[in-house]
This record gives C-alpha cells, structure tokens and sequence, in this order.
C-alpha cells in the first residue's frame, strides 16, 4: 500500500521569507502524480501544485515550486516571499497513474500546519 | 462554474439519529469522492464513483455508512444510526475520470453529541 509521511507537524516562516516543507512517499509503482493541497482555516481544500512523476522538471506556480527526488521519493514544497495568506494546513498526496480500480483515489500525508510571522 | 457543493455546512444530531450529507460535483466530472477528516486519522478516503457507479468503498468505516449516487448530479452520504465517534468533517471532491486533479467542496462539519 502507498503511504505519505510528512514529518513536520508545524513550520514557521517570517513573511517574506522562505520555507520548505518536507513530504515523503513508499510505492511501488513508477508511474503516479504527487499534489500539494493547502486548508486554511475556511476549511477549503485548495490545489497548490501538481507533479507527474515521469516529469523531471521541478513544477512551478508562481512563488510555489516543489523539489521532487524521485529515487528518494521525496517531494517538498517551496514557498518563496511567504505571505500571511499562506497560513494554512499543508497536505500532501500521492495517486497512481493507472484509471483502473482504485488509481484515481488520492492518499494524503497527516498535515503540516504552517503559521506565517510579522 | 459553481465547483464542488456540500449541503449543509454544519450539522449538529444527537447520537442515533440519522444524518445525510450531500453533494453535487462539477458539472462534467465523472468521479466523485467522499473522505472523511479527522485529528486522529487526518484525511481518509471512503468511498469513491467512476460514472455513478461505487468504484472503491473499501474506506467505508462499517455498516452504518452508505452512500449512493443516484445521478450524474448527485450524492449522498448517509450515516444511520449516528454515532459521536462519526464527528469529523466530511469532504466530496469531483474529477474527470482521466483527470489528475480533485476539486473539493467546502466540507461539512458533523458533530454528533
């Protein structure tokens, strides 16, 4: 089974500044997409970024950017020049690429909850 | 387009009583998805459509639970008899079947006292 980790509960950035965080994923499969999702405190949940595996190139959204080490399986999330609009849950996913069966369900990382400081 | 709608936002019941959530996705998408959201177990998947059809209901947590997807248009979720261990807040999310991302609705809040 596919699993996601995100070691870190809660960041702190001061605003302006930047901050990484962390995502870690056990599969087996080669092909599978990785997500960013961002739930402030309205409870929306929000797509930030979005990676398709058998991409090398990092994606880039605006001040978002990922650094994704596929033979590590890690997929972190840069967030440049952070702005208090940026507080928020942070979740990562993972899903496989394949339709069939259960590949279009999304499994999530516990959360990282990040407060952006004045 | 509207996006993901979930009716209601908050509901409060009393344990053993009946509660229905619903949904409609966005107009077009053929997958819809319910999690559930939880401190102890963060975000879990119970069950999931591919073109009104139950796909996976692998995440479905026991026998109280049951959803349906009667159209294109709509779902529910039922929980019958409630339960305060059900209290959590409950997402639908909506994608096209060949499509890569889930748009979320607001949630709604359960609280089961």
């Amino acid at each position: 089974a596919q699993t996601v980790t995100q070691s870190q509960p809660e960041m702190s950035v001061q605003e302006a500044e930047t901050v990484t965080l962390s995502c870690t994923y056990d599969t087996s499969e080669s092909d599978y997409y990785l997500f960013w999702y961002k739930q402030p405190p309205s409870r929306q949940m929000i797509l930030v970024i979005r990676q398709e595996a058998y991409k090398q190139q990092n994606a880039t959204e605006n001040r978002f950017s990922v650094n994704f080490q596929k033979a590590a399986k890690s997929f972190s999330l840069k967030i440049s020049d952070s702005q208090l609009g940026d507080a928020a849950m942070y979740f990562c996913a993972y899903r496989i690429l394949i339709l069939t069966g259960g590949g279009n369900k999304l499994t999530f990382g516990t959360g990282t909850q990040l407060k952006v400081e004045l | 387009d509207a996006g993901v709608i979930q009716s209601p936002r908050h509901e409060v019941t009393e344990m053993g009583q009946e509660v229905t959530l619903r949904c409609k996705p966005i107009s077009g998408h053929n997958s819809l998805f319910w999690y559930r959201q939880t401190m102890m177990r963060g975000l879990e998947l119970l069950i999931y459509f591919n073109n009104n059809v139950p796909i996976d209901d692998s995440g479905m947590p026991e026998d109280r639970f049951s959803a349906k997807m009667p159209n294109a248009s709509f779902s529910t979720l039922k929980i019958q008899p409630s339960e305060p261990r059900d209290s959590a807040v409950y997402f639908c999310a909506s994608s096209l079947t060949g499509g890569n991302i889930q748009y979320f609705g607001a949630g709604t809040r359960l609280s089961v006292l």
